[in-house]
């Protein structure tokens, strides 16, 4: 079975700052894809930024982007110049190509401080 | 375009009661998938049906919880009588074509919350 950590459960920086929330994914499979969903205070999941796994090239989208390292199943995102609007919650999502289920992390609670 | 339909946005019921939670995919969009998210944690997939079929449903508890997705009309989660442990946050999201990932994610609805007394 696939899964899918978050080892930071909340993190903090000041607004304009670089902040990176790490992902690491477990799975046998070759062809997969990954994404960060944002969770803000409204509830909404919004999908954020997506990967396939199959590009070597990091995804990127505005001032988001990832860094994929698909030998260490590592996947992390990056958000520049930070905004309070990017307060929310973050959860990475794993799929494999063809399965449709989505399995999420525990999230990271992200936090810009003004 | 409208996205995700999710009704209703918040539901109430008592222990032993049946709650039925409805989804109208995006426009266009024939496949359908249903995740809770209790509190504090991140969303476990239950279910995911296309018109008139359920697909997979290795998320879904054994009892009490089924889900529908008929030829016309949404798509109806329905949890025949509620325990406190069912209060949760239930999102559905649909995809147009096979493929939860690549060029067709998932769009997801704003979620119905579902609060046992």
């Amino acid at each position: 079975a696939q899964t899918v950590t978050q080892s930071q459960p909340e993190m903090s920086v000041q607004e304009a700052e670089t902040v990176t929330l790490s992902c690491t994914y477990d799975t046998s499979e070759n062809n997969y894809y990954l994404f960060w969903y944002k969770q803000p205070p409204s509830r909404q999941m919004i999908l954020v930024i997506r990967q396939e796994a199959y590009k070597q090239q990091n995804a990127t989208e505005n001032r988001f982007s990832v860094n994929f390292q698909k030998a260490a199943k590592s996947f992390s995102l990056k958000i520049s110049d930070s905004q309070l609007g990017d307060t929310a919650m973050y959860f990475c999502a794993f799929t494999n190509f063809g399965n449709e289920k989505l399995t999420f992390g525990t999230g990271t609670r992200l936090t810009i401080i003004p | 375009n409208a996205g995700v339909m999710q009704n209703p946005r918040h539901l109430v019921r008592r222990r032993g009661q049946e709650a039925r939670l409805r989804c109208s995919p995006m426009k266009g969009h024939s496949h359908v998938y249903w995740y809770r998210q209790l509190p504090e944690e991140g969303l476990k997939f239950m279910v995911y049906l296309q018109k008139e079929n359920i697909i997979d449903e290795s998320g879904m508890p054994k009892e009490r919880f089924s889900a529908e997705f008929p030829k016309e009309g949404p798509s109806i989660l329905r949890i025949q009588q509620v325990v406190r442990g069912d209060s949760a946050a239930y999102f559905c999201a649909s995809s147009p074509i096979t493929g939860g990932g690549g060029n067709q994610p998932q769009h997801f609805g704003d979620g119905t919350r579902l609060s046992i007394l």
